[in-house]
């Protein structure tokens, strides 16, 4: 089935980038996102990308896909206290299937 | 902006008993869709829901779960007969299409449902 990796914690010094990784195994992927949970609350929809895009930026967030290598990365520019998080990449695939597939999320902490 | 609610935040109930988790999704959404997340553990998909009918649904949601429109507003899960192992957050999601169609699904903040 399919499976969706990333590493459990990243920590970040204020005003520095973030970049937060993710890999998929799932080959018929079309929609890759990225959700944001802070403690105690919801899944927060950042962004997304669709899988014949290589690049899509938002503001601070720059989403990369690397389809060849199923390799997804969210880079947060200027990290500020408030991008302390968890970071949860998920996958959707193109066979009428609608769920999603999250990863274990990653734990960003931002050090002043 | 418009938002998908849960109620309630907090749901504490004794083994055995049945729990209805309800769910409020964003108006104009046709898509309803239930995961939970055991703690420490992956955020894991449960069912889908459609036109007044499950469209999917995992593994994880056999007989003991069930789900509802019961009016034009509210999403329902039922779990009967809970066991200490149905101890997670529920989240509810809706998506105004289906997800291939590119648009995303939106979380509620999650119900914490714990089984003593």
């Amino acid at each position: 089935g399919e499976d969706v990796e990333q590493s459990l914690f990243l920590s970040v010094r204020e005003g520095d980038s973030s970049v937060i990784n993710c890999t998929y195994t799932d080959s018929s992927s079309t929609y890759l996102y990225w959700y944001k949970q802070e403690p105690g609350a919801g899944l927060q929809l950042l962004t997304y990308i669709f899988s014949n895009m290589d690049m899509k930026q938002d503001q601070r967030l720059t989403v990369l896909l690397n389809k060849k290598d199923k390799h997804l990365s969210l880079r947060i520019a200027d990290t500020q206290t408030g991008d302390s998080a968890i970071y949860f990449c998920a996958e959707t695939s193109n066979f009428g299937n609608e769920k999603l597939t999250f990863g274990t999320g990653t734990r960003l902490t931002i050090i002043p | 902006e418009p938002e998908v609610t849960q109620t309630p935040s907090h749901q504490v109930t004794q083994m055995g008993q049945e729990v209805i988790l309800r769910c409020v999704p964003i108006s104009n959404h046709l898509y309803f869709y239930w995961y939970r997340q055991i703690l420490g553990q992956k955020v894991e998909f449960l069912v889908s829901f459609y036109n007044n009918e499950i469209s999917e649904k995992s593994e994880i949601f056999d007989d003991q779960f069930s789900v509802e429109r019961p009016d034009g507003s509210n999403f329902t899960l039922k779990i009967r007969s809970t066991k200490l192992e149905d101890s997670a957050m529920y989240f509810c999601a809706s998506s105004e299409r289906r997800q291939g169609a590119g648009q995303p699904q939106h979380f509620g903040d999650g119900t914490r449902l714990s089984i003593l």
